[in-house]
């Protein structure tokens, strides 16, 4: 049961612009986890926010979570060309926390 | 190193000639999972096992089979496999349920091919 949706599903920007990424989802969480996949590869755990946190940061990331509107944010802050590849919000579910179900991902993509 | 192998890493196979996708990880972690990844469809949790010789299914468990031996390891079994289980796979493995503290931790992937 897929629960994240990521918008925007693509995005181009430029080497020291920021980015920005959005997760909503539908029912109660326990946490919030965003990944970076590169192309082909294993998923990368970015950051992991719970339910009763608003913003948290992680070098040049920072997430909120907005519990009431369902949805989250992924900022990347002076982007860089390794940073291309895709981001996927995971949540769990709050009354069956047996797995994440992930979005289908954000293409970031970095250019020099 | 920690990390979570799969093996193999490519893998192209007849329809209906039975394989198995090894996982292994050494973390000592109690749960993992296996997830498929298709274009346009995102990843979609196959099988997890929340310990020794607990499974149980995810949202697409059919065709599939696995066991939890020993707690390092959780193989994926294709029977039988058909083509409209090629995909991209990938095993993932956390201390708790979830990945409700540190994440998962995901292995490298098997791109299967079923023809």
């Amino acid at each position: 049961s897929q629960q994240g949706e990521e918008d925007p599903q693509a995005l181009s920007i430029q080497e020291g612009e920021n980015a920005t990424m959005n997760c909503s989802y539908k029912t109660s969480i326990n946490n919030l986890q965003w990944y970076r996949q590169n192309s082909g590869r294993g998923l990368v755990h970015l950051i992991l926010i719970r339910s009763n946190e608003r913003e948290k940061h992680s070098g040049r990331l920072r997430v909120t979570l907005d519990t009431s509107k369902k949805s989250s944010s992924l900022l990347i802050t002076a982007s860089r060309a390794a940073d291309t590849a895709s981001y996927f919000c995971a949540t769990d579910d709050v009354y069956s926390g047996y797995a994440l179900n992930f979005g289908k991902g954000t293409s970031l993509l970095v250019t020099p | 190193e920690a990390q979570v192998t799969q093996n193999p890493r490519y893998l192209i196979t007849v329809t209906g000639k039975k394989l198995t996708v090894t996982c292994s990880q050494n973390m000592n972690h109690e749960y993992m999972s296996w997830y498929r990844q298709d274009p346009g469809l995102g990843l979609r949790q196959i099988y997890y096992s929340m310990n020794v010789e607990v499974t149980d299914k995810g949202d697409v468990p059919e065709g599939y089979k696995v066991s939890r031996k020993e707690k390092r390891n959780f193989p994926l079994i294709l029977e039988s496999p058909s083509p409209n289980q090629t995909s991209l796979y990938f095993c993932a493995s956390s201390l708790s349920v979830g990945g409700a503290n540190y994440g998962y931790t995901f292995g490298s992937g098997t791109r299967l091919t079923v023809v």
